[in-house]
């Protein structure tokens, strides 16, 4: 079956330390995107990638980076200095970064700091 | 103002009803549109594409209104699986140019 998945699906961590959380799709799409989603709003772009070894900074990339080693990967490293990261992250994919694309997304996975 | 921004919701619909959601943008030079659907704690997935002219996918109708800058969603005989939250979204031109709505909620009561 063809889709995106993201591991893990709850991820709690301390504050203070980095986190990474994995996202890989099989739908040999070429751009991958992370939003993150807060309670009673909507998604907002952290990162976006339209080709291997190429990202670009979303709306609110601070305290976050990405790599894009493989097509199929794009892991998300949420780090000490994003100051609210608890929050449910989103990866998603489309064929390119045409607009009329539709974005597939992933499980998701939440994160909380304590 | 919000780019996009819909009816805030929640909408408690009985089974069978219509109910309709709007939603309005302030980006003119938006170009493509979509309504997706999100399960609580779930991913959104395309529920449809919004086209100039209007379409209609079973009990769902999707209109653009280019003029006054908002989307509609029309659901038909409303089912108890319909219970989601609705989210507009709006492209201008690219992919990361994708700007989500905050989302309505509905809740169909049997």
């Amino acid at each position: 079956d063809g889709g995106i998945t993201q591991s893990p699906k709850y991820l709690f961590r301390k504050e203070g330390q980095n986190v990474t959380l994995s996202c890989e799709q099989n739908l040999n799409h070429d751009a991958m995107y992370w939003y993150r989603q807060d309670p009673g709003q909507g998604l907002r772009l952290i990162y976006y990638s339209q080709i291997v070894n190429d990202f670009q900074k979303g709306d609110i990339a601070e305290g976050y980076s990405v790599s894009r080693e493989k097509k199929e990967s794009f892991p998300l490293t949420v780090t000490s200095a994003q100051k609210n990261p608890t929050a449910f992250y989103l990866c998603a994919s489309s064929i390119d970064l045409a607009g009329y694309n539709e974005q597939f997304f992933g499980p998701g996975t939440r994160l909380t700091v304590l | 103002r919000k780019e996009v921004e819909q009816d805030p919701g929640p909408f408690n619909v009985p089974e069978g009803a219509t109910v309709a959601f709007n939603c309005t943008y302030s980006n003119s030079a938006s170009q493509s549109f979509f309504w997706y659907r999100q399960d609580c704690r779930k991913e959104p997935k395309l529920l449809m594409s919004v086209y100039s002219s209007g379409n209609e996918d079973g009990r769902f109708t999707a209109q653009l209104n280019r003029a006054s800058q908002y989307i509609s969603l029309l659901i038909r005989d409303s089912k108890l699986s319909d219970s989601a939250t609705y989210l507009c979204v709006v492209n201008k031109n690219y992919g990361q140019n994708f700007v989500f709505g905050p989302g309505t909620r509905l809740s169909v009561l049997p």
